[in-house]
């Protein structure tokens, strides 16, 4: 049973559009969250974060929202550019942990 | 970028044989992991470190076993491989209680079994 879900497995946006993936999580323990990216043949790259204190944090294009209630929360990338086109995996950390639950991924293909 | 090397990078082995996968730190990093990637189930953790001699198991752990004699090296072992071990294995490191609290992976091994 996925504790962390993205129900998306892919996504096609058009250039300087905004992309919006989601993602959801089951355990309420988590209270901390992470956005990775991956390139092909490449490990995964830490995109942005947030604190379950938190309802949302930016950096740069990328912004990040936590709806603990819902228990989800979704990256938002605007303006969408072509180099954005991999795939986004969520994860999520329980309190006082250490380890990671990583959601199944979403491919983001931003068309020019 | 951190300093975090996988070896090999590729590796096509036949059933049953042992393969042993290494990560190589030079971050001086805790904390170490094995995860492997499969479509439809992102990354899973196999097993982790929290120091020298120190590991547990993760989420899929039947099949794999870790040492970790070194606070750089964390090696990965499948004893006989079996052809559903065919996947993408990545390695990471974190270190509790720094500014960036997040873990950097290495760049994967891509080992087929057949």
């Amino acid at each position: 049973d996925q504790q962390v879900k993205q129900n998306s497995p892919s996504l096609s946006v058009q250039e300087g559009r905004i992309s919006i993936l989601n993602c959801d999580y089951t355990n309420s323990m988590f209270d901390y969250f992470l956005w990775y990216k991956k390139y092909p043949a490449e490990g995964p790259t830490f995109l942005i974060s947030i604190s379950s204190i938190k309802d949302k944090n930016e950096d740069g294009r990328f912004t990040v929202f936590l709806n603990k209630s819902a228990k989800h929360l979704s990256l938002h990338i605007v303006p969408s550019q072509p180099g954005d086109s991999a795939v986004y995996f969520c994860a999520a950390r329980r309190t006082g942990g250490q380890n990671f639950v990583f959601g199944p991924g979403t491919r983001l293909s931003v068309l020019p | 970028d951190a300093g975090i090397t996988q070896s090999p990078r590729h590796k096509v082995t036949e059933t049953g044989t042992p393969v042993t996968l290494r990560c190589h730190q030079t971050e001086n990093h805790r904390y170490m992991y094995w995860y492997r990637q499969d479509p439809g189930h992102g990354l899973r953790l196999i097993h982790y470190s929290y120091g020298v001699k120190d590991t547990d198991k993760g989420e899929v752990s039947d099949g794999y076993s870790v040492s970790r004699s070194k606070t750089e090296d964390f090696l990965l072992t499948l004893e006989s491989a079996t052809s559903s071990q065919t996947s993408v294995y990545f390695c990471a490191i974190s270190e509790p209680g720094t500014r960036k609290d997040t873990q950097y992976f290495g760049p994967g091994t891509r080992l087929t079994v057949l």
